[in-house]
């Protein structure tokens, strides 16, 4: 089983909807990310958190909000979704100071 | 704001090549660099992350170099196989934002021809 779980895999929703992106870990990490890449672009950082208490803002949180329901659990929502947030989004996880990063597998999210 | 740069975007190479991918970043001020392989439908996938006090890392094939001063590491492929062939991502960990985010470049998309 993966470290870091992401589901869905694959979503297509209509422009307006709400949807909710899931991401769970077993690695014991008290640090989550949500970044979302698109072509061209790199990967860009939209929340963050140290913690359950903790959630922080990244570069392009603007039409997100997340939840860290415990220290494995963490979850990124569209409130109402737009196009221009069609992407691939990415779960990460990372421990104590000055280590490795670990990413999920990854959802491709489709906005109609 | 750190800019990470790869170039370039993409290689093919035959079987058995040596190769090295190359990324920049514009502030030498960081905590680490980290590669990462990305294949379709697969996510990324950590295979070397160097500290910022380091100058190369090793596993296997793969050999990462880092020169802070000049905002260059390269990462070194051995004797290359089509199992190699993905998206190559590297990634720095600023200090100014207190390790809070990594900053990505877009990428080397490399195939390997058998």
């Amino acid at each position: 089983d993966a470290d870091v779980t992401q589901t869905p895999r694959n979503r297509i929703t209509k422009t307006g909807k709400r949807i909710m992106l899931e991401c769970s870990q077993t690695k014991g990490h008290d640090r989550m990310y949500w970044y979302r890449q698109d072509p061209g672009l790199g990967l860009r950082l939209i929340y963050y958190s140290f913690d359950v208490k903790d959630i922080n803002k990244g570069e392009i949180s603007d039409g997100y909000s997340v939840s860290r329901q415990a220290q494995a659990k963490f979850s990124l929502s569209l409130e109402s979704a737009i196009p221009n947030q069609t992407a691939l989004y990415f779960c990460a996880t990372r421990g104590m100071t000055n280590t490795e990063a670990f990413f999920g597998q990854g959802t491709r999210l489709t906005v109609v | 704001k750190q800019e990470v740069t790869q170039i370039p975007a993409a290689l093919s190479v035959p079987e058995g090549e040596n190769l090295v991918l190359n990324c920049s970043f514009t502030d030498s001020a960081i905590y680490n660099l980290q590669w990462f392989r990305q294949d379709p439908g697969k996510g990324l996938t950590s295979l070397l992350l160097i500290q910022s006090s380091q100058r190369e890392q090793t596993s296997g094939r793969l050999n990462a170099s880092l020169d802070k001063s000049s905002g260059r590491s390269t990462l070194y492929i051995a004797a290359s196989q089509p199992g190699d062939s993905a998206t190559y991502l590297c990634a720095v960990r600023p200090l100014q934002t207190g390790a809070n985010n990594l900053f990505f470049g877009t990428g080397t998309r490399l195939t390997v021809i058998p």
